[in-house]
């Protein structure tokens, strides 16, 4: 177990909807990363919160969108919902120190199925 | 740019065979790799991890010394057991980024 929580477990949602994932980090942690996971592939880094603030973006639209609250727990926020956003999408804290970060530890994740 | 290519599964062994699952690395700098696990149905779970050269990850069982003469992180278990079924996955993380680079996974099956 490695203390990083996320919630829902699974989500069913029609295309053009919206979708919120949560995750609450470690405790210690201060740094909140993203990523999707597509059936039988590695995960896609999405972004990373750090401080309150968006620290680093991979390649992903716009609608791809996030929060980290002042507790440094983070939101995944996906509008116009595709077909191809079905995936496994985990999230991953770690402690960025000066100069750096530290291990990311992962999430059980939670999948999403658009219909 | 950064970026991990393993070799492709799926792999299948019997119990108490050796295991060895490749990884090699492309990435300027000194990056930190890692070796994580995903079982059925969940989120990774890390496994052992080596942030410099010659450095020897090893936890359960399994080993991996980092190589930079050959961009390599290899996997390797002496006697690999059932319940090690799962996915690994080869990871990359430069200490001043923020975007973990993961392979695309290679499925191991161990029959008893």
């Amino acid at each position: 177990e490695t203390g990083v929580t996320q919630s829902p477990t699974h989500l069913i949602k029609t295309r053009g909807q919206q979708v919120t994932l949560r995750c609450s980090s470690q405790s210690g942690h201060n740094t909140v990363s993203w990523y999707q996971q597509a059936l039988g592939q590695g995960p896609q880094f999405i972004f990373q919160y750090y401080r309150e603030e968006e620290n680093g973006r991979g390649n992903f639209p716009p609608r791809f969108s996030g929060l980290q609250f002042p507790n440094y727990s983070s939101e995944l926020n996906v509008n116009a919902l595709e077909l191809d956003d079905s995936a496994l999408y985990l999230c991953a804290s770690s402690v960025t120190l000066a100069g750096g970060q530290e291990t990311q530890y992962f999430g059980p994740g939670t999948r999403l199925l658009v219909l | 740019g950064d970026s991990v290519t393993q070799m492709e599964g799926p792999v299948t062994l019997s119990e108490e065979a050796f295991l060895t699952i490749n990884c090699t690395y492309t990435a300027t700098g000194y990056p930190s790799l890692f070796w994580y696990v995903q079982y059925p149905g969940e989120g990774l779970q890390l496994l052992l991890k080596a942030t410099k050269a010659d450095d020897k990850g090893s936890n359960k069982g399994f080993e991996a010394t980092y190589r930079k003469e050959t961009t390599s992180f290899h996997l390797e278990k002496g006697s690999v057991q059932v319940s090690d079924s799962a996915v690994y996955f080869c990871a990359l993380i430069k200490y001043n980024n923020n975007d973990m680079r993961f392979g695309a996974g290679t499925r191991l099956t161990v029959k008893p």
